[in-house]
């Protein structure tokens, strides 16, 4: 099993910063790398496929970087609906083994 | 619009079935991947298996969890998917749910681009 880990498990931010959320994956996973946005009692969201790709629709304020093992979520200016949970994701596994971060909730300072 | 509901969840005994079912609209069926995404009560994402779309064979993968106890299914001419879960134990209780499977072309990325509302299993005496 290919194990991803998000750091911080937890984060306070106000409005207008910058927060930098990252993830890593136990082997090399090279882009196979996605990100999602979950809010309370709703489903998940995909904002950045395949490490740095914009989903359609998402703000360019979220962007995604890295390869191999170690990948970031950034998020500039941090606007209100922005307070979620985040979650990593890799595709790489053979059989296929989808797995997730243990999610980072961004809260409000 | 892309439209994926679910239905079917609700309380069911260790060692009891339950059938899921998700009604997908807005995008042609028939060849979409398709994966079951379980989230237990507080906790974290976990995949519990995909099928592929007609033109790739329709065959399914699971998570070792799951492996030989749920079955994922599809009717494409109702444009439904379907989990069968089977053998429950208290450990699946979660919202379960469907998503459709983006591919980036000419690669083997994948991702979950659109996904349903869940639906919530419980499994307890």
């Amino acid at each position: 099993d290919i194990q991803m880990t998000q750091s911080p498990s937890s984060l306070s931010a106000s409005v207008g910063d910058r927060v930098t959320i990252t993830c890593r994956a136990s082997q090399s996973i090279t882009n196979y790398l996605n990100w999602y946005q979950q809010k309370p009692g709703k489903a998940p969201k995909v904002l950045i496929y395949a490490a740095s790709s914009l989903q359609s629709g998402v703000p360019s304020r979220f962007s995604g970087s890295g390869s191999g093992t170690d990948f970031t979520l950034t998020i500039s200016n941090l606007q209100p609906e922005d307070f979620a949970t985040y979650y990593c994701q890799q595709s790489y596994s053979s059989p296929p083994e989808p797995t997730f971060g243990g999610g980072t909730k961004v809260e409000i300072k | 619009e892309v439209q994926l509901v679910e239905s079917g969840g609700g309380l069911v005994k260790p060692g009891g079935s339950l059938r899921l079912s998700c009604a997908v609209s807005g995008f042609p069926f028939i060849n979409a991947w398709m994966s079951w995404v379980r989230q237990a009560p507080g906790k974290g994402l976990e995949w519990v298996g995909r099928i592929k779309g007609k033109i790739d064979g329709g065959t399914t993968d699971y998570a070792a969890p799951v492996k030989g106890r749920f079955t994922i299914s599809r009717d494409d001419s109702k444009n439904t998917l379907f989990l069968q879960l089977n053998s429950l134990k208290t450990e699946d209780t979660a919202v379960y749910y469907c998503a459709t499977v983006g591919l980036v072309p000419r690669t083997t990325l994948s991702y979950f681009d659109n996904w349903g509302q869940g639906a919530l299993v419980t499994v307890s005496s």
